[in-house]
């Protein structure tokens, strides 16, 4: 069972660049989210969705976009990236169906803008 | 709006120190309250969760207790290993107030020496 998979790991981009983050999950979770995660700032909600066609924004969106066309994929689109956008990114996923049920992570997309 | 305040790190103990964790957190309503762990170059996993007040959540060996009168979900573990070393987050989630996205605490940096 995969669970959450987000690509790449590993990215380096240049200022105004743009670039896709890839979210997949298998688990049939309603709920998918992006947050990004930066030193002595803990995680901040940038986008979520809550199903299929249906995404709002989080706490820190600007720079950033998202589409839901299916439950399994909550890609995040950095249109022009700026060096205020490096940082580890994270997607996460839980289902709605069960109260309180918790948010499973994937394994993060280091990102550099220089 | 909703927020969590969990104390700053880092923390260095020895193995089989006993570990506090402190978290407060501000909220309308009865939200749940987790404690989630990353280790390093992973995502961030749930350790335990509570979902009304005077619950305990336990795993691993770690405890929490949800504290409504203090407004309180602090981790302690009685005997610390090297293996627990990681950065644990505290979190809250309120249908009502923050829209059923989870908020993070920024996160305390644990390390323990042999």
């Amino acid at each position: 069972n995969a669970g959450v998979t987000q690509t790449p790991k590993f990215q380096v981009l240049k200022t105004g660049q743009s670039m896709t983050l890839q979210c997949a999950q298998d688990m049939n979770h309603e709920y998918m989210s992006w947050y990004r995660q930066d030193p002595g700032m803990g995680l901040r909600l940038i986008h979520y969705s809550v199903g299929a066609g249906i995404t709002d924004q989080g706490e820190v969106p600007n720079g950033y976009n998202v589409s839901r066309s299916t439950t399994e994929d909550f890609p995040l689109r950095l249109l022009s990236a700026a060096p205020s956008q490096t940082s580890v990114y994270f997607c996460a996923s839980s289902s709605r169906a069960q109260y309180n049920s918790p948010l499973h992570f994937g394994n993060g997309t280091r990102l550099t803008v220089t | 709006g909703d927020s969590v305040t969990q104390m700053e790190g880092p923390v260095t103990l020895s193995e089989e120190a006993f570990l506090t964790i402190n978290c407060t957190y501000t909220a309308t309503g009865y939200p749940s309250l987790f404690w989630y762990v990353q280790y390093p170059g992973e995502g961030l996993q749930l350790l335990l969760k509570a979902t009304k007040a005077d619950d305990k959540g336990s795993n691993k060996g770690f405890e929490a207790t949800y504290r409504k009168e203090t407004t309180s979900f602090h981790l302690e573990k009685g005997s610390v290993q090297v293996s627990d070393s990681a950065v644990y987050f505290c979190a809250l989630i309120n249908y009502g107030g923050s829209q059923g996205n989870l908020i993070f605490g920024k996160g305390t940096k644990l390390s323990v020496k042999p």
